[in-house]
């Protein structure tokens, strides 16, 4: 079975620092890997997706990853954070097996101070 | 855009209800889920559907059924309310026949039982 570790639960980050929001997984295959986004009292949006391919993944709001094979990891990271960037951020995965589930993390709460 | 509505942002039921939360997606989704969310401990898998009629049990489907009678729509049931319940819901939907295809969430009900 497929798990994504979080390890950092809350990140205060100064506005217009950079900012970086750790993701591991393990699993016994290969995955597919995720960051939502879910700004206050509402629902989760996609940021980015790992599927195959280049190993560093662009997303929207100026947001990127590295899939990181060797060390089962999957960090976003924004070279630039503005105060709507606050928000609660989740890293998940799937595995590659035709499974239609996915397994979230326990999120992170990132907080932009200004 | 895709757009998955929840019946209500929040709800307030007594123990022992029997409580439904509906959801609705618009863009002919075959894959639809049942997620709950709670402070620390992320998103959890409750249950999932990947055609009409069909369901399958996520990682805590125990106090929860569901139902899904028409391809747009799927409900989820608490057949007797416990304070244990009083969670945030949130449903998804996806296309089916590929791994690629990313979950659209709904905007969440918040669920209070007393």
């Amino acid at each position: 079975a497929q798990s994504v570790t979080q390890l950092d639960s809350q990140v205060p980050v100064f506005e217009e620092a950079p900012v970086e929001l750790r993701c591991n997984y393990s699993s016994s295959v290969s995955v597919y890997l995720f960051w939502y986004v879910q700004y206050p009292n509402q629902g989760l949006q996609l940021l980015l997706k790992y599927l195959s391919g280049s190993t560093l993944v662009k997303g929207i709001n100026g947001f990127e990853a590295e899939f990181n094979k060797s060390q089962t990891s999957f960090h976003l990271r924004k070279p630039s954070v503005h105060i709507s960037d606050t928000a609660e951020y989740f890293c998940a995965v799937k595995d590659g097996r035709g499974n239609e589930k996915l397994t979230f993390g326990t999120g992170t709460r990132l907080t932009i101070i200004p | 855009d895709v757009k998955v509505t929840q019946s209500s942002r929040y709800l307030v039921k007594r123990t022992g209800e029997k409580v439904f939360l509906e959801c609705v997606q618009d863009m002919d989704h075959e894959n639809m889920f049942w997620y709950r969310q709670d402070p620390g401990l992320g998103l959890r898998l409750i249950y999932f559907s990947y055609d009409v009629k069909m369901k399958e049990k996520g990682d805590i489907p125990e106090g929860y059924s569901v139902s899904r009678e028409k391809k747009e729509r799927f409900s989820l049931i608490l057949e007797s309310a416990s304070t244990n319940q009083t969670s945030m819901y949130l449903c998804a939907s996806a296309r089916g026949a590929s791994l690629y295809n990313e979950q659209f969430f709904g905007p969440g009900t918040r669920l209070t039982v007393l």
